[in-house]
């Protein structure tokens, strides 16, 4: 099984449509988790944190289940600038300093 | 903007060449991090300096190498290059030294290289 899994899509949703997305990770002593987003040959930019009582930032909300070890994304009302692709992180506690990304998952929003 | 450039943005090289690739960190960021990102993949964690020294490594082999500069820029270097290794480099800072500390542990992505090795 891979460190941290993420369906790759792509996702092909209407404006205004709610998608949501889901990240599994391997290791339980995980401590720290993002979104990335990722535009079209371009680097990857911070989208959110995600913190243990679940986030939200405007029409994004972010969830951590630590007891099925994976962390969701939802995007409501969505944007044709919301087409990316969508990178989960995730950092071990202690010592090691080593992130895993996900492979990602592609959200295209089509008018 | 991140702050954060890299240098060149593109590169053509031929297999068992090397080179170098360059970052600058966000002003107040002590913290770089190189990734690779093959086509269709996440980035993939090659390493890590903070405050000039190598703070945990991925599993890249030993041509893969690193320097930290006293101004927190820092170098990735490639030797004998090989066709696989044709991909977009990304460099990343962040404050970063203290894994305990969300806060700190964001990072943000410089534009990143794209090198293709022929």
């Amino acid at each position: 099984r891979k460190e941290v899994e993420q369906d790759p899509g792509p996702f092909n949703v209407p404006e205004g449509a709610t998608v949501a997305f889901n990240c599994t990770y391997s290791n339980s002593a995980s401590q720290s988790f993002f979104w990335y987003r990722q535009d079209c040959r371009k680097e990857p930019k911070l989208l959110m944190s995600v913190y243990s009582s679940g986030n939200e930032d405007g029409r994004f909300t972010a969830q951590l289940n630590r007891a099925s070890q994976y962390i969701s994304l939802l995007i409501r009302d969505s944007k044709l600038s919301d087409s990316a692709t969508y990178l989960c992180v995730v950092k071990p506690s202690g010592g090691s300093y080593i992130p895993t990304f996900g492979r990602g998952t592609s959200l295209i929003v089509h008018p | 903007e991140t702050g954060v450039t890299q240098s060149p943005t593109h590169l053509i090289k031929t297999r068992g060449q090397q080179v170098t690739l360059r970052c600058s960190s966000q002003s107040g960021h002590n913290t770089v991090s190189w990734y690779q990102q093959a086509l269709g993949q996440g980035p993939q964690f090659i390493f890590q300096y903070y405050r000039e020294e190598e703070n945990g490594r991925g599993n890249f082999p030993p041509r893969f190498s690193g320097l930290q500069f006293p101004n927190y820029s820092s170098e990735l270097n490639v030797n004998a290059l090989e066709l696989d290794d044709s991909a977009l480099y990304l460099c990343a800072s962040s404050l970063g030294g203290n894994p305990l500390s969300v806060s700190t542990d964001t990072q943000y992505f410089g534009p990143g290289t794209r090198l293709t090795v022929l």
